[in-house]
This record gives structure tokens, sequence and C-alpha cells, in this order.
């Protein structure tokens, strides 16, 4: 069984729609948790970081997570034909784990004009 | 300022022969991180310097890969001899390491790396 799991997609949306990203997780050790987006032939871009549960709000962009289920979520507001990339979610033990990234497989998501 | 860059682009070898990747993080980075993502599969976290130091080196798939960072500056990782398996896309990371807290990993383009 994979530490992260993640819906692959592709996810196709109009527009202007509201994008809702998931991830699950197994390791309860996992403190920091990361949503990175990357388009073709680029590396991850660190989107939205997120310590413990709660949320976190950047502009169209919110982060859940919910620690007691295992679950996070990345919401994209009014989503942009330019918004179309990959998706990573990444988590971590944190500092005294060495800060490795333990990622999804990735969301691909596609938003038509 | 510049990013972390990663040389080459792209590498096409034929199994048994051997391919050293080179990854310069961004100036003034004391961490630097190597991943692999192969097809179909998730990135996966390779090895992890602190300086010239290998932190953590859990994620090396086996004795055929050999990494290396002179000076605590740029990196190298070697593969010899590669297999079939080695192919896929090779990520360096780097992050500063002034903090106790987890910190922003910046990711390099990738290598892409094919072997025949």
């Amino acid at each position: 069984q994979k530490e992260v799991e993640q819906d692959p997609g592709p996810l196709s949306v109009p527009e202007g729609a509201i994008v809702s990203l998931n991830c699950t997780y197994s390791n309860s050790a996992f403190q920091y948790f990361m949503w990175y987006r990357q388009y073709s032939r680029k590396g991850p871009e660190l989107l939205m970081y997120t310590y413990s549960s709660g949320n976190k709000e950047d502009g169209r962009f919110t982060a859940q997570v919910d620690k007691s289920s295992k679950y996070i979520s990345l919401f994209i507001r009014d989503s942009q034909p330019s918004d179309s990339a990959t998706y990573l979610c990444a988590m971590s033990r944190g500092f005294n784990a060495g800060n490795m990234l333990t990622f999804g497989g990735g969301t691909r998501l596609m938003v038509k004009p | 300022e510049a990013g972390v860059t990663q040389f080459p682009s792209h590498s096409v070898i034929e199994k048994g022969q051997t391919v050293t990747l080179r990854c310069d993080p961004i100036s003034g980075h004391d961490n630097l991180y190597w991943y692999r993502r192969v097809m179909g599969k998730e990135i996966k976290f390779l090895l992890h310097f602190v300086k010239e130091s290998k932190q953590d080196e859990s994620g090396m798939p086996n004795n055929r890969f050999l990494a290396e960072r002179t000076g605590g500056t740029y990196s190298t990782l070697k593969v010899q001899p590669a297999e079939l398996e080695d192919s896929g896309v090779y990520f360096c990371a780097s992050s500063q390491g002034v903090t106790a807290y987890q910190e922003t990993q910046y990711f390099g383009p990738g290598t892409r790396l094919l072997v025949l």
C-alpha cells in the first residue's frame, strides 16, 4: 500500500469552476503537508504549505488538512486555463526526519476556456 | 537569483553504460535532495545532503548509484552500470537549512534519463 494516495485524473473542468483535489495518507507521523504544481517538462513548484490540521488560504487557493481522517485537500476557486497542470500533494515528518518529502502520484488538471 | 539547475536535461544511454547527473542548488542552500520519478509512479526520495555530508541515503535503490556533493556546493549522481529500470526523471531540490522547521524545497527541472 502506498503511503500517499492521489487520484491521477485527468480532471477536466470549465474555466471559472471550483476545483477540489484530494490526497489520503496512512502514516500518522506526517506533520507538514504541501501542494506542488508541476507544468509539463518543469520541476514541481510549491503552491501551499500547511503545518498540522487546519485551513490555509492564499488567493484563489485553499488548503485543508484533517489529520484525524488522514485527508488533505486543495481547492482552487475561479479556475483559469493557466491552472492546467499536474498537482502533487507531498508530506513530511519534519526536521527530525530530514524534511524528506513523500509524494502522491499527482492529479492532472485541465481547465478549458 | 538563479534557481536550482540540472544538467543534462535529457540523457539516452544503453544498458551497462555510465551516466552522471549534475545539480547546482540555489546559492547558499545547505540542504540538497535527490528524488526520482519512474514511469507511472510517484516522485520518490533518494537521498539528502547537508552541506557535503550525506544525511540520509535510505532511498538509494542499490549500490549502482553514487552521489557526491563536493565542497557542499553542486552535487552529482552517478549511475554505473545503468539498467533499464533506472529510466525516469531525476529531480534535485534544495532548501536553505537555517531553521528547525520544514523548509520550502525548491526543485530543479529534472533530468530525463532513458536507458535502452
